[in-house]
């Protein structure tokens, strides 16, 4: 069974701070994607990366691939209290095209 | 554009109850899956359907659930009889092919005492 461990599961920081918010797995995807998740709300997704080593940018969101393609960090500069939610990674092996192993996510609270 | 449609919102039901949930998959799309989410276990695929077809099952936790696709456009999941283990969030997610590109629904978080 493929994992994927999130860390830290919670985060608490006040506006303006940066921070970094992790995915790890012993297992090799062909691909992983990052949800957010806002409360009452369902997953909507942010971003795919494909390729080992692959830094996305998505405004003050920084998203990188492991190069051996087992985890994945997510970067947020200056965050604000729009950020919060609940952030999800994803992770896709390939075969099956509807089979998705998520980590249970990272719950990340901006203060204003 | 509207995109995939859930309800209820919520759901607070006794145990021993029949519950359905229901969702309108976007327009165009072919592909809807069926998620529980749960504080111990995160995000679960239950079911996936293709063209109206039920592809994969296994999710389903036990003979108390099952899901139909009756057209097209919607999906109902249905628990009988109902139990408290079976409170959490449950999602529909639709999409024109795979999971990677599928759009979820707002969720309908169930109750049962």
């Amino acid at each position: 069974t493929q994992l994927l461990e999130q860390s830290p599961q919670f985060l608490s920081i006040q506006e303006g701070e940066n921070l970094t918010v992790y995915c790890n797995s012993s297992s090799v995807f062909s691909s992983l994607q990052w949800y957010r998740q806002e409360p009452g709300e369902g997953p909507v997704l942010l971003v795919t990366v494909v390729t080992g080593g692959e830094v996305k940018k998505l405004k003050r969101l920084t998203f990188q691939f492991g190069d051996a393609r087992k985890d994945s960090s997510l970067h947020i500069t200056a965050a604000q209290p729009g950020d919060t939610g609940l952030y999800l990674c994803a992770g896709y092996s390939g075969g099956s095209n509807y089979k998705l192993t998520f980590g249970k996510g990272t719950l990340l609270t901006v203060n204003p | 554009d509207a995109g995939v449609i859930q309800s209820p919102r919520h759901e607070v039901t006794e145990m021993g109850q029949e519950v359905t949930l229901r969702c309108k998959l976007i327009s165009g799309h072919n592909s809807l899956f069926w998620y529980r989410q749960t504080m111990m276990r995160g995000l679960e695929l239950l079911i996936y359907f293709n063209n109206n077809v039920p592809i994969d099952d296994s999710g389903m936790p036990e003979d108390r659930f099952s899901a139909k696709m009756p057209n097209a456009s919607f999906s109902t999941l249905k628990i009988q009889p109902s139990e408290p283990r079976d409170s959490a969030v449950y999602f529909c997610a639709s999409s024109t092919g795979g999971v990677r590109d599928a759009f979820f629904g707002q969720g309908t978080r169930l109750t049962v005492v």
